[in-house]
């Protein structure tokens, strides 16, 4: 079983819907939460970044994370075309090697 | 743009052969992170260098050596390469004690035929 578990999709919405993308972990010593987005053929950049639990919100963008249930999720909302990327969640441990772990990313298209 | 370079963008070569990939980093960022990226395994983490030291390790295979040089570019040498060795890798920066928040270089399409 991997580490964090993401859903490959695709998932193919309209434009304007709400996004929900999500992750699960089985790691309980992760602490350091991040959303990550890669347009097709381009390395991934740095969306969202959380550490422990709870909210944060950038925008258009919410992430959310319950460590409880070891669950993390990333909310669009007023989706629009241009966010039709791959999502990839990614979280590492408190001290020790700072080594990231990926999800396998989910594949978003927003159509107009 | 994230400021990470990478060369070549793309390569093809033969199995068994060796090839070495290069990465520089974002101006000031003393952390350097690889990464392979296939379909079937997603991005994985390999190896990370701060200030010319092996940080950490992950899976990175024995065929799969790096280094980080003075200047604080590095470089992936991929040696005696196997037809599943065909990915894209990475390479990603960061500032010291962020790993977090790295800025990943547009990466290194490997074909091995």
């Amino acid at each position: 079983q991997k580490e964090v578990e993401q859903d490959p999709g695709p998932l193919s919405v309209p434009e304007g819907a709400i996004v929900s993308l999500n992750c699960t972990y089985s790691n309980s010593a992760f602490q350091y939460f991040m959303w990550y987005r890669q347009y097709s053929r381009k390395g991934p950049e740095l969306l969202m970044y959380t550490y422990s639990s709870g909210n944060k919100e950038d925008g258009r963008f919410t992430a959310q994370v319950d460590k409880s249930s070891k669950y993390i999720s990333l909310f669009i909302r007023d989706s629009q075309p241009s966010d039709s990327a791959t999502y990839l969640c990614a979280m590492r441990r408190e001290g020790g090697a700072q080594k990231l772990v990926f999800g396998q990313g989910t594949r978003l298209t927003i159509n107009p | 743009d994230s400021g990470v370079t990478q060369t070549p963008k793309h390569l093809i070569t033969a199995t068994g052969q060796r090839v070495t990939l290069r990465c520089s980093p974002r101006s000031g960022d003393l952390s350097v992170y690889w990464y392979q990226q296939s379909l079937d395994q997603g991005l994985q983490f390999l190896i990370q260098y701060y200030n010319g030291e092996e940080r950490a390790k992950g899976n990175i295979l024995e065929r799969f050596s790096a280094q980080q040089f003075p200047d604080l570019h590095s470089e992936l040498n991929l040696s005696s390469l196997e037809l599943g060795d065909s990915a894209l890798y990475f390479c990603a920066s960061s500032v010291a004690g962020r790993s977090d928040e790295q800025f990943f270089g547009p990466g290194t399409r490997l074909t091995v035929l």
